[in-house]
């Protein structure tokens, strides 16, 4: 089942604007990642929040995290037509350990960002 | 560095066969996860290896399997096909540490089933 949801479903915007994804689960996790998807091609890791992180920053992407209300955000400023892609917020389950059990990633539906030129 | 290889990267099948698909690791990642995604499904979990044992399965039939092997490639395989096995799939390797780590993914196999 997807634990993950993103919203919105979709997002158009124009080059230059700041794009929102946010993501909401519902067990508690050991960390979030965000991906980004090109067309039904493979997965890029963008970034990977842990649970006892609040905020982290990557180049032109900020993702917050509050597990208090079970939800992520992820924001690109500066958009460019180049992050045109689907955008996938996937959580690891908190039972996951160094020994490695249950490491699995439930994914959510993911936000169709469309960055206009 | 090289990244996660699958093998191969587009596969057509038809209905009642048998698929094998590859999964080559980052060097050093021991652990292999596989995923399905389909338009109506979205992403989902099919199992996981580590050090050649599969930890974790998801809601899959039988049907599905996998294998690890010594050098930590993996393999993945899908008995009597079915339409609806028609799908993108996805491996993912990760190095597994305690504070969190991050899977990376391969291009995937895009399977079709006629």
């Amino acid at each position: 089942s997807q634990q993950g949801e993103e919203d919105p479903q979709a997002l158009s915007i124009q080059e230059g604007e700041n794009a929102t994804m946010n993501c909401s689960y519902k067990t508690s996790i050991n960390n979030l990642q965000w991906y980004r998807q090109n067309s039904g091609r493979g997965l890029v890791h963008l970034i990977l929040i842990r649970s006892n992180e609040r905020e982290k920053h990557s180049g032109r992407l900020r993702v917050t995290l509050d597990t208090s209300k079970k939800s992520s955000s992820l924001l690109i400023t500066a958009s460019r037509a180049a992050d045109t892609a689907s955008y996938f917020c996937a959580t690891a389950p908190r039972a996951y350990n160094s020994g490695g059990s249950n490491y699995k990633l439930t994914f959510g539906k993911g936000t169709l960002l469309t960055v206009n030129p | 560095k090289a990244g996660v290889t699958q093998t191969p990267r587009y596969l057509i099948k038809t209905r009642g066969q048998q698929v094998t698909l590859s999964c080559s690791p980052i060097s050093g990642h021991r652990s292999v996860s596989w995923y399905q995604q389909t338009p109506g499904q979205g992403l989902q979990f099919l199992f996981e290896y580590f050090s050649e044992t599969q930890r974790n399965k998801g809601n899959f039939p039988g049907r599905f399997s996998g294998r690890q092997f010594s050098n930590s490639r993996s393999e993945m395989n899908v008995s009597t096909l079915e339409l609806g096995d028609s799908a993108l799939y996805l491996c993912a390797s990760s190095l597994l540490l305690d504070r969190g780590t991050e899977a990376f993914f391969g291009q995937g196999t895009r399977l079709t089933v006629v």
